[in-house]
C-alpha cells in the first residue's frame, strides 16, 4: 500500500542551526511531491512540490528539497533556521493513478531552541 | 483574495446533536475535500469530491456525511456526533490534476 513516513515526531534545533526532516514514500509511478507547513492555530501552507525536472526544488521562506528517487525520500532542508519557523511540517504524496488524491505523513513538529 | 473559508471556527457540541461545518471556496476549483488532524495520525480524509454531485468516501468516513450541491460549497455533517469525533477539521480544495491544495484555517471540534 502507498505510503508516505516522516520517522521524526519531535525536532529540536537552535536558532540558526541547519535542518533536515525526512520524508519516505512507497510508490510504484513517479510520485508528486508537496512540503506544507501548519504553524499553530493555523492551516495548511504549501512550502514547495515537486513534479519534474530538477530534483532539488526551491520554495517559500528559505526552504528546499531534494527528490532522491533510489532512496524514495524528499527531505526538506533549511541553511538556517528562525523562531519563526517553529511549526509542524507535513509531506505529502500524490499519483496520478490515484487522481492525485493527496497520501500524508503524520508530520515533524519543529522546535527551535533560543 | 483566493481563500478556503470554514465556518465555524470552533465548535463545542454534545453527543447526538447534528452539526455542520460550511466550507466554501472561491477559486473555482473542481476538487474539495475534508480531512480530520489527530495528533501522531497526520490528516486523514474523510470524504472528497471531483465535481457537482460527485463525492466519494475517504478513508474514515464513518460517521459523516457531504455534499455538493455548488461547485463553491462543500459542507461536512455530522448527524449524530460522538466523542471519538473530538478532532481538528480541514477543507481544502484544489484544481483536478496534479496541483496545490488550499486549505481553510480549521475547525476545531470538541464533542462531549
Amino acid at each position: 500500500a502507498q505510503s508516505v513516513t516522516q520517522p521524526d515526531i519531535h525536532i529540536t534545533v537552535s536558532e540558526g542551526a541547519s535542518l533536515e526532516l525526512r520524508c519516505n514514500y512507497s510508490y510504484g509511478a513517479t510520485p508528486y511531491l508537496f512540503w506544507y507547513v501548519q504553524s499553530p492555530g493555523q492551516g495548511l501552507q504549501l512550502l514547495l512540490k515537486y513534479f519534474s525536472g530538477d530534483t532539488l526544488v526551491q520554495g517559500i521562506k528559505g526552504f528546499e528539497a531534494e527528490f532522491k528517487r533510489s532512496q524514495s525520500s524528499f527531505n526538506l532542508r533549511k541553511p538556517s533556521v528562525h523562531w519563526s519557523d517553529a511549526a509542524e511540517y507535513f509531506c505529502a504524496v500524490g499519483e496520478e493513478d490515484s487522481n492525485y488524491q493527496l497520501i500524508w505523513g503524520a508530520g515533524t513538529k519543529l522546535i527551535i531552541k533560543p | 483574495e483566493a481563500q478556503v473559508t470554514q465556518n465555524p471556527r470552533y465548535l463545542i457540541t454534545v453527543t447526538g446533536k447534528k452539526l455542520t461545518v460550511t466550507c466554501s471556496q472561491n477559486m473555482n476549483h473542481e476538487y474539495m475535500s475534508w480531512y480530520r488532524q489527530d495528533p501522531g495520525l497526520g490528516l486523514r480524509q474523510i470524504y472528497y469530491s471531483m465535481n457537482v454531485e460527485v463525492t466519494d468516501k475517504g478513508d474514515v468516513p464513518e460517521g459523516y456525511k457531504v455534499s455538493r450541491k455548488e461547485k463553491r460549497n462543500f459542507p461536512l455533517i455530522l448527524e449524530s456526533p460522538s466523542p471519538n469525533q473530538t478532532s481538528l477539521y480541514f477543507c481544502a480544495s484544489r484544481s483536478q490534476g496534479p496541483t496545490e491544495a488550499f486549505f481553510g484555517q480549521g475547525t476545531r471540534l470538541t464533542v462531549v
